[in-house]
């Protein structure tokens, strides 16, 4: 899950299973949610959104859930591979404004 | 298809002096944000523009930094003058429209001595 602080929590997983990151947002009000994925030196990159009409949305390997009533969001990586190794960010937005990021999670592929 | 294009991608300088970080938003999107990243702070949004016109300039820190969009694809972040808490990654992002997602370019790097 999210952290506040240094420290970003850290997830070790073993190639080939299952990921599910956690993400707690704060404002009841946001109804877009965003998942990004930041590898060493580059910009957070686009990995899949919701909006606050729906409660899950699937990708590629991808599926974002969110929990409306206790303003959850998660992020499942079916079948992790070693270039899921990176740290992912949740976001939330509304309306026009840019978006709120949380602090991120650290994803460790362990071969 | 090209991204959001930064320049330079890394910075390092003096304290006291002049910074500016440009942007080249990807064609077609009509908002602009500017974000900077620390480990102390994460990421945070700095301003944004819809339309080439700044709309939230609340995340600016204080008033040696300003940030303009003279057109749809081109805009400039200035910290003036700087100073050593100003070190992070400034990153642009760029969005077709609302509810859409932001698309990040890799960031510039500063240093402030």
């Amino acid at each position: 899950g999210e952290s506040v602080g240094l420290h970003l929590p850290t997830l070790s997983v073993q190639e080939g299973d299952n990921s599910i990151i956690n993400c707690a947002y704060s404002n009841s009000a946001s109804d877009y949610f965003i998942w990004y994925k930041q590898e060493s030196g580059k910009g957070p990159q686009f990995i899949i959104d919701i909006r606050s009409n729906m409660d899950k949305r699937q990708g590629q390997r991808v599926t974002v859930l969110l929990n409306k009533t206790v303003k959850h969001l998660s992020l499942q990586i079916a079948a992790t591979q070693p270039g899921d190794s990176a740290v992912y960010f949740c976001a939330e937005g509304g309306g026009a404004d840019g978006l709120t990021f949380g602090k991120g999670t650290h994803l460790i592929i362990q071969p | 298809d090209a991204g959001v294009i930064q320049s330079p991608r890394h910075e390092v300088t003096e304290m006291g002096q002049e910074v500016t970080l440009r942007c080249k938003p990807i064609s077609g999107h009509n908002s602009l944000f500017w974000y900077r990243q620390t480990m102390m702070r994460g990421l945070e949004l700095l301003i944004y523009f819809n339309n080439n016109v700044p709309i939230d300039d609340s995340g600016m820190p204080e008033d040696r930094f300003s940030a303009k969009m003279p057109n749809a694809s081109f805009s400039t972040l200035k910290i003036q003058p700087s100073e050593p808490r100003d070190s992070a990654v400034y990153f642009c992002a760029s969005r077709k429209g609302h509810n859409q997602p932001q698309h990040f370019g890799d960031g510039t790097r500063l240093s402030i001595l």
